[in-house]
């Protein structure tokens, strides 16, 4: 059974550092693509960051240069490091598995982790 | 990046009652459309992918249409465990965009 657990979110005040974890099972997370995606409270879905399997990575406008996505093989774990974190930053991270690799088709998503930025 | 419209924002319906959902994209998306679902407190989960192809596990009373621009999500006849935010996902041109979202309540 595919499983997505995240964790590292809570409350941080602006310009703060924050990393999110995402631990898996049921799959390795090298040989697809994950990506996270946040939600502002009360807001739609909005695509953050993606890892390839063959490692590259890229970034929505609104967190490029703050946000790093990264993963640790032998731990199964995908990871985001969130830097000078902005109030709009606010949200419920999920960590998401593509349904087939680069479809960016989301079929697996943890249960989320908030972050609170509070200047 | 290519906007999704959905419409309408929020609706009231009753059990057993057919429902549809627009989402209309900024630009051509050919078939690259997916909707999802999300009730309250919980992650979004997959229901429909490449405009009309049902995922595993979800009921037949769900269907999508629609290429191009426009598309529609109708469910055919509400149940309970339907009443739900819905939301489209554009998957053909990075980067992914999603609707707005469309909430719907038991009237």
């Amino acid at each position: 059974e595919v499983q997505l657990v995240e964790s590292g979110g809570g409350l941080i005040q602006s310009g703060g550092s924050l990393r999110l974890s995402c631990a898996a099972s049921g799959f390795t997370v090298s040989s697809t693509y994950m990506s996270w995606v946040r939600q502002a409270p009360g807001k739609g879905l909005e695509w953050v960051s993606v890892i390839y399997s063959g490692g590259s990575t890229y970034y929505a406008d609104s967190v490029r240069g703050r946000f790093t996505i990264s993963r640790d093989n032998s731990k199964n774990t995908l990871f985001l490091q969130m830097n000078s974190l902005r109030d709009d930053d606010t949200a419920v991270y999920y960590c998401v598995r593509d349904k087939t690799t680069g479809s960016y088709l989301f079929d697996s998503w943890g249960q989320g982790s908030l972050v609170t930025v509070s200047s | 990046a290519i906007q999704l419209t959905q419409s309408p924002s929020s609706l009231s319906a009753s059990v057993g009652d057919r429902v549809t959902i627009t989402c209309r994209a900024s630009q051509d998306i050919s078939s690259g459309l997916a909707w999802y679902h999300q009730k309250p407190g919980k992650p979004p989960s997959l229901l429909i992918y490449s405009a009309s192809t049902l995922e595993s596990g979800v009921p037949s009373r769900f269907s999508g249409s629609g290429s191009g621009t426009d598309f529609t999500l109708t469910i055919s006849s509400l149940q309970p465990e339907d009443f739900a935010t819905f939301y489209c996902q554009q998957f053909n041109t990075y980067p992914i965009t999603f609707g707005q979202g469309t909430r719907l309540e038991i009237k």
